[in-house]
């Protein structure tokens, strides 16, 4: 069974770029026809898609995050990263990692909590 | 963007109890709604995909139900361990996905 793991500091300063990381195990990343991607939710809030890597590489980002919005597959780590950049106070939330597909999402990392804060 | 409407945002209820979340689609969606729930600290669980299909495990007192824009979860004879968050979710146009804004199902 897959599992997977966010990584990445849990504050970051208005104006920089807010980097995570998630490895997969239990399977390869790159032997999979799936997609994977990150979601945010802010506390207390409700849950927002960020965007998601195909294991081919191709990306698709929400509308609204898109102009700050990186997302990347790294095979030889199994590992895909996020990258945001520009944060805000508005981008303080838990960040998971997750293995979207159309019937739902069962596998999810634990989340990492990020605060965006001087 | 496809936008989910979700209410009630929240709802007082007694173990025992029938509780009905609905969910309203901006465009058509065919059957593309899961629906999750979500406690305290911990990670959303998927119940419902593809609007009416349990998740395995899932007990029957769950169901989910609709076509189209509107969309309904259903918990029947409500337990303890059923007082938590529920989101919607659709992917009509998948991989790009939104939620609905949540629904708390409290104790009355």
């Amino acid at each position: 069974q897959l599992q997977l793991q966010e990584s990445g500091p849990g504050l970051v300063r208005p104006s920089e770029t807010l980097s995570l990381t998630c490895t997969v195990s239990g399977g390869s990343i790159s032997d999979y026809v799936y997609y994977w991607g990150w979601f945010r939710q802010p506390p207390g809030k409700g849950l927002e898609w960020i965007g998601s890597v195909y294991h081919s590489g191709t990306t698709y980002y929400n509308p609204s995050l898109n102009s700050r919005v990186t997302i990347s597959l790294d095979t030889s780590k199994n590992q895909f990263s996020l990258r945001l950049k520009s944060v805000t106070a508005a981008d303080t939330a838990m960040y998971y990692c997750a293995r979207p597909s159309t019937l739902g999402m069962t596998e999810w990392g634990q989340g990492n909590l990020v605060t965006v804060s001087s | 963007d496809i936008q989910m409407t979700q209410s009630p945002s929240s709802v007082s209820a007694s173990v025992g109890d029938t509780v009905t979340i609905t969910c309203r689609a901006s465009q058509g969606i065919a059957r593309w709604v899961a629906w999750y729930q979500q406690k305290p600290g911990t990670v959303p669980k998927l119940l419902v995909f593809a609007t009416s299909n349990l998740q395995t495990g899932v007990p029957s007192r769950f169901s989910g139900s609709g076509s189209g824009t509107n969309f309904s979860l259903t918990i029947s004879s409500l337990q303890p361990e059923d007082f938590a968050t529920y989101f919607c979710q659709q992917s009509n146009r998948f991989p790009a996905l939104t939620f609905g804004g949540g629904t708390k199902v409290g104790i009355k």
